[in-house]
């Protein structure tokens, strides 16, 4: 098994829901990865996770919550979003950290916040 | 800090090379990618290259290194309808550091039959 998986595909939410984005991969990869990607721009990375810790969170606001619970999974639970939050979210894995480890995507779920 | 320039747009005719350029700040050691996004997909890593290397040739995709002036292409050879989509330069740190991505702004390919 060679892929990332996310579900949902599509998500719409109002600003009080909570939800969750999921992701999965069997491909032994200890580093997964979330990037939010706005229309017509580019990626941008907003936690990494290695070996199931938090190795990095870019600043993301508190609204977004990342969740590792074992090393197949990665998920990100949203509450109290606003609309500006409305994006395509990427997630990534790779078999480590660094530049010698290619990043493998998912295709995203994408989110509209209402 | 990093940063990675690119074109935002390339019109080929189908059956020509397509030669989509980047250019990166990093002056340290490091891996540099290439993805490709397809309207409302996900990325696919299409090849990388690390900054000792000067050339990599991949079937019908070759990139180039020029590591004086950090400029890093991708040439796409007999161009097809299949490869309309955005191109991503994307480069990372070594050393194992829990670098993210940084990416270019994208450069949309665009075939003309």
């Amino acid at each position: 098994d060679t892929e990332v998986t996310q579900t949902p595909k599509h998500l719409v939410m109002g600003m009080t829901n909570k939800k969750s984005l999921k992701c999965e991969q069997h491909m032994g990869h200890r580093a997964m990865y979330w990037y939010k990607q706005k229309a017509k721009k580019p990626p941008e990375l907003m936690f990494v996770y290695s070996y199931e810790k938090l190795s990095i969170n870019e600043s993301v606001p508190s609204r977004f919550s990342p969740e590792c619970p074992n090393s197949s999974l990665l998920n990100l639970h949203l509450h109290a979003l606003q609309p500006e939050d409305s994006a395509l979210y990427l997630c990534a894995s790779s078999q480590g950290l660094g530049g010698n480890n290619e990043q493998f995507f998912g295709p995203g779920t994408r989110l509209t916040v209402l | 800090g990093e940063d990675v320039e690119q074109s935002l747009f390339l019109s080929v005719r189908e059956g020509d090379s397509s030669v989509i350029n980047c250019t990166y700040t990093d002056s340290s050691s490091t891996y540099l990618y290439w993805y490709k996004q397809e309207p409302g997909a996900g990325l696919q890593l299409l090849t990388y290259i690390f900054s000792n290397m000067d050339m990599k040739q991949d079937q019908r995709l070759t990139v180039l290194l020029n590591k004086k002036d950090k400029h890093l292409s991708l040439r796409i050879a007999d161009t097809q309808t299949g490869d309309s989509a955005i191109y991503f330069c994307a480069e990372i740190g070594t050393g194992g550091g829990a670098d993210g991505l940084t990416f270019g702004k994208g450069t949309h390919l665009i075939i003309q039959p």
